[in-house]
């Protein structure tokens, strides 16, 4: 059974950083790839982030600001997001999911809630 | 990379069959053969209705079906039923390797 389950959600100033983990299980580590979705308080998703293999690719609002990446210790598959220069506009619920390809998300998380707020 | 755009809201009766929206440019839809849907209840993780376009995930009802044209796509979902109601968004691959959503539609079933 695939399982993601996301974590480092926080209340963080503006100007900060933080960084979300995704414990994932249940698939292959080598299959398709992996993406943060991102959903404001009462909006729609927003595509954030994505790692496929070696490749990152990210969203015009966040790149240059958040860091996508993985890791696989003690049988566990990780995916991390590294938030930087955190504006107001980057509170929202992000998810953490898995692709099959063409950033079609298959599986999803919870979420885990970044609020940036003085 | 802008937004797809939707219908804000559509509604239907129990029963009916009812069609969503989906505009984007040459960029994205109009592309790639890279459409999904996703269904979205209050308060949960969104859930992959349709993807590739019209390609239906294992265990996802006949009942929703999926379509393309040109810059745009569609999602209808027929023989309505109260438990349709909720958010749908609409999702492409883009030339740039992103993704891109759209802005999200409210299915009311009357």
């Amino acid at each position: 059974e695939v399982q993601l389950l996301e974590s480092g959600g926080d209340l963080v100033q503006p100007g900060g950083s933080l960084r979300l983990s995704c414990a994932a299980s249940g698939f292959p580590f080598s299959s398709g790839g992996m993406g943060w979705v991102r959903q404001a308080p009462g909006k729609g998703l927003e595509w954030v982030s994505a790692i496929g293999g070696h490749d990152t690719y990210y969203a015009d609002s966040v790149k240059g600001r958040f860091t996508i990446s993985t890791d696989i210790s003690n049988h566990m598959f990780y995916l991390y997001l590294q938030l930087n220069s955190l504006r107001a506009e980057d509170t929202a619920l992000y998810y953490c999911a898995r692709s099959t390809g063409y950033w079609m998300f298959d599986y999803w998380g919870q979420g885990t809630l970044v609020t940036v707020s003085s | 990379q802008s937004a797809l755009t939707q219908p804000a809201s559509v509604s239907g009766s129990p029963g009916q069959s009812i069609t969503i929206s989906c505009t984007g440019t040459s960029s994205d839809i109009g592309t790639y053969n890279y459409v999904s849907w996703y269904q979205q209840y209050p308060g949960k993780a969104p859930k992959v209705m349709i993807y590739d376009v019209s390609s239906r995930p294992s265990g996802v009802s006949n009942r929703f079906s999926g379509s393309k044209s040109g810059n745009a796509a569609s999602l209808t979902i027929s023989g309505l039923q109260a438990e349709d109601e909720a958010a749908y968004y609409c999702a492409s691959y883009t030339t740039s390797s992103t993704l891109v959503f759209g802005g999200g539609t409210k299915l009311t079933v009357l």
